[in-house]
């Protein structure tokens, strides 16, 4: 069946540094891959996504990478902020799906 | 706006008892759905409304009762409650339009059931 996973649960990082994270998914038939936000006590906020015909996408101080031959997908935090705790979740989806299917999510902390 | 509500944001049941969560937007968007977030898991697809009168199932419906009468509001019933549905849930809704939903997410509401 359908599922979207990750590698690590937690990610340490020091303030400053650049922060990876991971997600494997196994259905290759999604079109699009989302990145989530969720700080603690809130619900999770978007912050990226890219098309399944693109292998880079990038945004403000993130960028997202997707390696469909080894159908895995990468968020990158340039200069890693305290406000960048949180913990995130990829999301796969298709063009005009109805849902969106969630991976476990990564715990990322930040040392001063 | 205020975006997507829900309440309460805590509640405690006891098995068996049965409530309403409530979600509302002011978006106007089709689109509304609900999701539960047990501990260190993402989050699972209860039930969707794509529009006023029309719900369906998600990944796990079953205790769930849904309806959508109007296109803000997007109500989730807990039948008889069950210690397993302990659980954070969030409502959220979106724009049906291409390429896919991108979706907004209310706050969530913690119930335990004892």
């Amino acid at each position: 069946g359908e599922s979207v996973g990750l590698h690590l649960p937690t990610l340490s990082v020091q303030e400053g540094d650049n922060s990876i994270i991971n997600c494997a998914y196994s259905n290759s038939a999604s079109d699009y891959f989302i990145w989530y936000k969720q700080e603690s006590g809130k619900g999770p906020q978007f912050i990226i996504d890219i098309r399944s015909n693109m292998d880079k996408r990038q945004g403000q101080r993130v960028t997202v990478l997707l390696n469909k031959t080894v159908k895995h997908l990468s968020l990158q935090i340039a200069a890693t902020q305290p406000g960048d705790s949180a913990v995130y979740f990829c999301a796969e989806s298709r063009e005009g799906a109805q849902k969106l299917v969630f991976g476990q999510g990564t715990r990322l902390t930040i040392n001063p | 706006n205020a975006g997507v509500t829900q309440t309460p944001k805590f509640q405690v049941l006891k098995t068996g008892q049965s409530m309403t969560l409530q979600c509302a937007q002011d978006m106007n968007h089709e689109y509304m759905s609900w999701y539960r977030q047990d501990p260190g898991m993402g989050l699972r697809l209860i039930h969707y409304s794509v529009g006023a009168g029309i719900t369906d199932q998600g990944e796990v419906p079953n205790g769930y009762n849904v309806s959508r009468s109007t296109t803000e509001d997007f109500p989730l019933r807990l039948l008889s409650a069950a210690p397993s549905q302990t659980s954070v849930y969030f409502c959220a809704s979106s724009y049906i339009r291409a390429p896919y939903y991108e979706q907004y997410f209310g706050p969530g509401t913690r119930l335990t059931v004892t």
